[in-house]
């Protein structure tokens, strides 16, 4: 069984660039949940989706957003690139989205 | 506002030896208590998790310790092995929220 498949898995970008981050579930999961992991930190919690709604939105500015589509992969945009968006952005799917949360191994994201 | 405190920061433990990591929470909603191991490079994999209708529960080697009047939960990792050289999270989540909020991080390294 394939598990969370996230893509691409490095990605360099200049400030003020966009990006999109791409992520497939386990299939049957249905609730997808993105996350940002700075070096040396736990991760940190970004969107939630389950069946195309958001469902959770942790403490990150308007510059991201995500979106879930009918066959429940996910999509992450971050606009306007800072140096600070550099980190390992995390995919984490689940079934119903409470719990058994299986992590995807990142797109490492690096801002020059 | 760290909702999910862990210690040590860093461990070193002799191969054969008994693991302990500690993590104390605030929020009184929170349900679900996993442990993350991590590898450089790779996204957190699920070790073991408890609900707090449980003071403990073990797989292998593996066993979390939870004390529901003192906020605080551990896991310890029995006979530790090098192979388990690794950074461990503790996570928490609970009532209306579907975030998962991790400790810190602790790195830890067994000694052949």
């Amino acid at each position: 069984d394939a598990g969370v498949t996230q893509s691409p898995t490095h990605l360099i970008k200049t400030r003020g660039q966009h990006v999109t981050l791409r992520c497939s579930p386990i299939s049957g999961h249905k609730s997808v949940s993105w996350y940002q992991q700075v070096l040396g930190q736990g991760p940190q919690f970004i969107f939630q989706y389950y069946e195309k709604e958001e469902r959770g939105r942790g403490n990150f500015p308007d510059r991201f957003s995500a979106r879930q589509f009918p066959n429940y992969s996910s999509e992450l945009n971050v606009n306007a690139l800072l140096l600070g968006d550099s980190a390992l952005y995390l995919c984490a799917s689940s079934l119903s989205g409470s719990y058994g949360y299986t992590f995807g191994s990142g797109t490492r994201l690096t801002v020059v | 506002q760290q909702q999910v405190k862990q210690s040590p920061q860093s461990l070193i433990v002799q191969k054969g030896g008994i693991s302990i990591i500690n993590c104390a929470y605030e929020n009184t909603a929170f349900d679900y208590f996993p442990w993350y191991q991590q590898f450089p490079g790779k996204g957190p994999a699920l070790l073991i998790a408890i609900r707090p209708d449980v003071s403990e529960k073990k797989e292998g080697r593996f066993t979390i310790s939870f004390n529901k009047s003192a906020k605080q939960f551990s896991l310890h990792i029995m006979d530790s092995q090098p192979g388990d050289s690794a950074t461990y999270f503790c996570a928490a989540r609970g009532g209306s929220n579907y975030k998962l909020t991790f400790g810190k991080g602790t790195l830890l390294t067994v000694n052949p």
